[in-house]
């Protein structure tokens, strides 16, 4: 039974341009979460879906920042016009219920210079 | 404001030794406390939880405190070995939304 899967695993990308973060969830699982490690800091909560609808996007930028979880597919973190600032690890869980245990992908680390 | 203070940010602690991570909170709507442990380039995987309705749970040679009354819950490694060493990030659950500690980096000495 395959965990949690993101790509790519590194991912360069130069100011202004858009950066796109992919996560499929474990098999059975319909909620997905997106949390963003600054170095040396913990995980913050950034926006939870469901399938075809989000549950909970308060942690999310409020600009620049979309996800969205398709009925087929993976869920996609999109980052719009990225900045410096943006250089973290991006990490996506997911569950098979709304509070249900939260298993974690191996991340996304986003470089951008 | 931090909703989940850990301590100490790192610790170094000889080969079969126990190793103490505490953390604590202030939200009392907080419902389920989990531990991960994150190796450098992974991603955190879940080590033990609790309820706030149980003062303790072992798994292994890890064990979770809890005191609700004081809202703070703590992580003990048992005879800590050379391949404990991670970060550890405590965590709180409201809802769906996990809200982490800054993490501990552990370092076992052999």
């Amino acid at each position: 039974n395959a965990g949690v899967m993101q790509n790519p695993r590194h991912l360069v990308r130069r100011r202004g341009q858009e950066a796109r973060l992919r996560c499929s969830p474990m098999k059975g699982h319909s909620h997905v979460y997106w949390y963003r490690q600054l170095p040396e800091e913990g995980l913050k909560f950034m926006v939870y879906l469901q399938k075809e609808n989000i549950i909970d996007e308060s942690g999310m930028p409020k600009e620049r920042f979309s996800a969205e979880f398709p009925k087929e597919g993976p869920s996609i973190l999109r980052i719009q016009q990225v900045v410096r600032g943006d250089s973290a690890a991006y990490f996506c869980a997911s569950s098979p219920g709304r509070v249900e245990t939260q298993y974690f992908g191996p991340g996304t680390r986003l470089l951008v210079l | 404001q931090q909703q989940v203070k850990q301590s100490p940010q790192s610790l170094i602690v000889q080969k079969g030794g126990i190793s103490i991570i505490n953390c604590a909170y202030e939200n009392t709507a907080f419902d389920y406390f989990p531990w991960y442990q994150q190796f450098p380039g992974k991603g955190p995987a879940l080590l033990i939880a609790i309820r706030p309705d149980v003062s303790e749970k072992k798994e292994g040679r890890f064990t979770i405190s809890f005191n609700k009354s004081a809202k703070q819950f703590s992580l003990h490694i048992m005879d800590s070995q050379p391949g404990d060493s991670a970060t550890y990030f405590c965590a709180a659950r409201e809802g769906s939304t996990l809200t982490f500690g800054k993490g501990t980096m552990l370092l076992v000495s052999p």
